[in-house]
């Protein structure tokens, strides 16, 4: 089945620094890619989603890159702000499963 | 995207005790799911709640443990049967959108965290 790793575990950054976490998967037969924010207390949120045929999206501060020969994707914010601070899940999955694997989350943390 | 809410929010239990969460979605949806997510870890699937038919469990995971019912397309419930404190968790909802081209898009509910004594 797939697998997903996610790096670092933790991210420590200053208020307007930006923010870089990776994700590798195993399957070459996922393509579609979801990024969730979870702030403590909440359940997690979507913030961007990428699908195989793209390379790269952005959403304001957020933005997804896609490389799928090696596969390997990453989550970037830009500007970082004190809410920014939350815990962030990569995911993959094969178009039209339900399902995605789930990275084991960065801590993010953004100093004022 | 579904608004989805759960009850309780919260819960302290005694150990040997069952607990059943609910997950209320304001639109019909076609997917629901229920995970775990130990505290610190990612997230674990249970299983699929199956409208009109028995869950889909996920490895390790049996229905006299988690007993789920999903009487409707916007309604769904998970039993913690038998307590113990390795049950403690956040225990969330989740509903798959089925319309357009993001047919595989989840979105998760606000959790219930559950605390076993």
């Amino acid at each position: 089945g797939e697998n997903v790793e996610q790096h670092p575990s933790t991210l420590s950054v200053q208020e307007g620094d930006s923010a870089v976490i990776k994700c590798t998967y195993s399957d070459s037969a996922s393509n579609y890619f979801p990024w969730y924010k979870q702030e403590l207390g909440k359940g997690p949120q979507l913030i961007i989603d990428i699908r195989s045929n793209v390379g790269e999206k952005k959403d304001q501060r957020i933005a997804v890159t896609l490389n799928k020969t090696a596969k390997h994707f990453s989550l970037h914010i830009t500007e970082t702000q004190p809410e920014d601070s939350a815990v962030y899940f990569c995911a993959a999955s094969i178009r039209g499963s339900y399902i995605p694997t789930f990275g084991r989350g960065t801590s993010l943390i953004v100093h004022p | 995207s579904a608004v989805i809410s759960q009850k309780p929010s919260r819960d302290i239990c005694q150990r040997g005790t069952s607990l059943t969460i609910q997950c209320q979605v304001d639109s019909q949806v076609t997917m629901m799911f229920w995970y775990r997510q130990q505290p610190g870890q990612s997230l674990t699937l249970i299983a699929t709640a199956n409208q009109g038919s028995e869950a889909t469990y996920e490895s390790g995971f049996v229905i006299d443990k988690f007993p789920i019912s999903r009487p409707n397309l916007t309604f769904s419930t998970l039993t913690v049967s038998n307590m113990s404190p390795e049950d403690s968790s956040i225990y969330l909802c989740s509903t798959a959108r089925t319309s357009g081209a993001s047919t595989d898009t989840q979105y998760f509910g606000p959790g219930t965290r559950l605390t076993v004594l």
